[in-house]
């Protein structure tokens, strides 16, 4: 257990529905990171906090979100979406994001959009 | 930019032989190295990671990789496949262009025949 929890484990929706993952790092981690993993893709990132702010952004798209909450835990939104948009979502919490840290995995969000 | 080439998508070894996961990157100044590994239906977990230092890293579960710094490579291996050795496979780079975010190769999955 890498201390991580993510949650819902699988969601299903439909084409345009807006949707919200939850994240909740390891205890007295600060850093939050959102990747997401397709077969055509592989694992690609999304987007991270540290400590309540925005880091650094990667190929995020405008329809999608993010926020990191005072209690460290952060949220996901994705909107509008599209077939596209079916993956994989894995958030990561390190100690501070750090050039050589480790990352901690949660077990992922899968999504469905149908 | 910085990029993470993994040579095979599959790897198939029969039980007990050696195991070789190749992971190349592209940079002319030695960033940071990891190796996770992906079992299914879980998140992803660090095996091993170089920062400075010994350029052999022995990591969990018997596993070691090798940085050569002249080859920009970061082989991944172990002597002896056990059947639970079975799962996708990820090397990761951290450290350049100012960036402290993890890019991720697009994953080696290991297939380990009795």
């Amino acid at each position: 257990d890498s201390g991580v929890t993510q949650t819902p484990k699988h969601l299903i929706t439909a084409t345009g529905q807006r949707v919200t993952l939850r994240c909740s790092p390891r205890s007295g981690d600060l850093s939050v990171y959102w990747y997401q993993q397709s077969l055509d893709q592989g694992l690609q990132f999304l987007i991270q906090y540290y400590n309540g702010e925005e880091r650094a952004k990667g190929n995020i798209l405008e329809r999608f979100s993010a926020q990191q909450f005072p209690d460290l835990h952060s949220e996901l939104n994705l909107s509008s979406l599209e077939l596209g948009d079916s993956a994989l979502y894995f958030c990561a919490s390190s100690v501070d994001g750090g050039l050589n840290e480790k990352l901690f995995f949660g077990s992922g969000t899968q999504l469905s959009v149908l | 930019a910085q990029s993470v080439t993994q040579l095979g998508s599959h790897v198939s070894v029969s039980e007990g032989a050696l195991v070789l996961l190749r992971c190349n990157y592209s940079s002319s100044v030695p960033p940071y190295l990891f190796w996770y590994v992906q079992y299914p239906n879980q998140g992803l977990q660090l095996l091993l990671k170089y920062t400075t230092g010994a350029t052999l890293v022995k990591g969990i579960n018997g596993f070691e990789a090798e940085f050569k710094k002249s080859e920009t490579s970061f082989h991944l291996t172990k002597p002896s496949a056990h059947m639970s050795d079975a799962a996708e496979y990820f090397c990761a780079v951290s450290g350049l262009g100012g960036s402290y975010i993890p890019t991720f190769g697009r994953g080696t999955s290991l297939i380990v025949h009795p």
